[in-house]
């Protein structure tokens, strides 16, 4: 069973950072894309963005809303995904989801909130 | 960045119904296209992709269709745990898009 679990949420001051974590199980990791979205609460779904998979050197692709302050990341060794968010804003409030990119998105996990607010 | 746009913002309909819901995307996506289903509180669930396969484990009452720039998804026989709001996603071009919703409630 696939199974997708964040975790590192919490509340930041605007400008500060944070690293939420996504521990992954019940598929070959190094196989799949897997992506980051996001829901501001109250709010429609956002793609953030994702990590390839080892064919495709787990590159990265971003939203043009986070490109430069987010960076997607994988450990391989602990089946885990990271996204270290740099520089966050009000507007970075949400439900942060890890995502398996397969078929689309086909596996979510429960979500981690992030409250950026002073 | 592809604009994916969702029709009806809301739709009321009773148990037993069938509705359809219509997604256009702002140029063409091929077939590119899911279809998610999300309670509150609860995260997304993938229903349908390529515009028209089914995820496992969803019940055939869902159904999606289209090309290019036009989809749909519909329900049939509604159920009490149907009642939720669905999203559009393409996955065409990066950025990934998603339409803004449409809740489905109970008449």
């Amino acid at each position: 069973e696939v199974q997708l679990v964040e975790s590192g949420g919490g509340l930041v001051q605007p400008g500060g950072s944070l690293r939420l974590s996504c521990a992954a199980s019940g598929f070959t990791f190094s196989d799949y894309f897997m992506d980051w979205v996001r829901q501001a609460p109250g709010k429609g779904l956002e793609w953030v963005g994702r990590s390839a998979n080892k064919r495709k050197s787990y590159a990265t692709e971003y939203a043009a809303s986070v490109r430069g302050r987010f960076t997607v990341s994988r450990d391989t060794s602990k089946n885990s995904l990271y996204l270290q968010m740099n520089s966050l804003k009000t507007e970075d409030t949400a439900i942060y989801y890890c995502v398996r990119g397969f078929n689309s998105f086909d596996s979510w996990g429960q979500g981690t909130l992030v409250t950026v607010s002073a | 960045d592809i604009q994916m746009t969702q029709s009806p913002s809301s739709l009321s309909a009773s148990v037993g119904d069938r509705v359809t819901i219509t997604c256009r995307a702002s140029q063409g996506i091929s077939r590119a296209l899911a279809w998610f289903q999300q309670k509150p509180g609860k995260a997304p669930k993938s229903l349908i992709y390529d515009a028209s396969s089914l995820q496992s484990g969803v019940p055939s009452k869902f159904s999606g269709g289209g090309s290019g720039t036009e989809f749909t998804l519909t329900i049939s026989s509604l159920q009490p745990e149907d009642f939720a709001t669905y999203y559009c996603q393409q996955y065409d071009n990066y950025p990934y898009t998603f339409g803004q919703g449409t809740k489905l409630e109970i008449k």
